[in-house]
């Protein structure tokens, strides 16, 4: 399975709403492929935010939403704040095969 | 509350054997709901899943290191562990336990602190 493709960069200002993409999940129909997001502080461990395409988990704030279509999985996070400033990485998980992939990580930037 | 706590050497030589364990606080290694993974994330790079195994033994891995990777389970102790062969400087990394992966409820949803290995001659 191929890596999945992640923008490295992506910016905001407090307030406004990004959206991350992850895009080059391959899904055949068979190996069904569900995504999850983690976000990575400096200096901490990463933590978990949307599991199986959109669900967030019990630790993450509201203003995170996941979504997935076709072979691309977003990831908006609204009413921005400082303290979202921070690594964020997809993952797909292959249901047969038990492969999980990540994607490269993108820095979000709060202006 | 679910707690993993990583432990090993953090210095290995070039081309030997790279070993942690993973002792599991808070949760029984033997569940048949989960799946306990190792991920490492390289100096400056992104997250890199190594692969998994459940409580029965059944492993998954990422293709490209299955044959340098080994993750066995032990449930009398509540720990599983990883090896690693003939490493390389490009083995060097935050080496995480983490609870997750295969191919039931494969979100990686509670994280040890991290453990740097650094391989070097």
């Amino acid at each position: 399975q191929s890596p999945l493709t992640q923008p490295a960069s992506v910016s905001g200002s407090p307030g406004q709403s990004i959206t991350i993409s992850c895009t080059g999940i391959s899904d055949d129909g068979v190996n069904r492929q569900l995504v999850s997001w983690y976000q990575r502080h400096p200096g901490q461990a990463p933590k978990l935010i949307i599991l199986e395409d959109s669900r967030r988990s019990s630790w993450a704030s509201n203003r995170f939403s996941g979504s997935k279509s076709g072979t691309t999985a977003s990831l908006t996070i609204s009413g921005l704040q400082a303290e979202d400033e921070a690594e964020y990485y997809c993952c797909s998980h292959a249901g047969v095969s038990g492969v999980s992939v990540f994607g490269g990580g993108t820095k979000v930037v709060v202006l | 509350q679910v707690q993993l706590q990583e432990s090993g050497p953090g210095l290995v030589k070039t081309s030997e054997t790279l070993s942690l364990t993973c002792l599991v606080n808070g949760a029984s290694i033997s569940s048949s709901s989960h799946y306990w993974a190792f991920i490492r994330q390289p100096p400056g790079k992104g997250l890199e899943w190594i692969g998994s195994v459940r409580y029965s033994g059944t492993t998954y891995y990422k293709p490209s290191l299955q044959s340098r990777a080994t993750i066995r389970v032990d449930t009398s102790k509540n720990v599983f562990s990883l090896k690693m062969t003939s490493v390389t400087a490009a083995d060097t990394a935050v080496y995480y336990c983490v609870r997750g992966g295969g191919t039931y409820r494969p979100e990686f949803d509670y994280w040890g602190q991290g453990t740097l290995v650094t391989v070097s001659s």
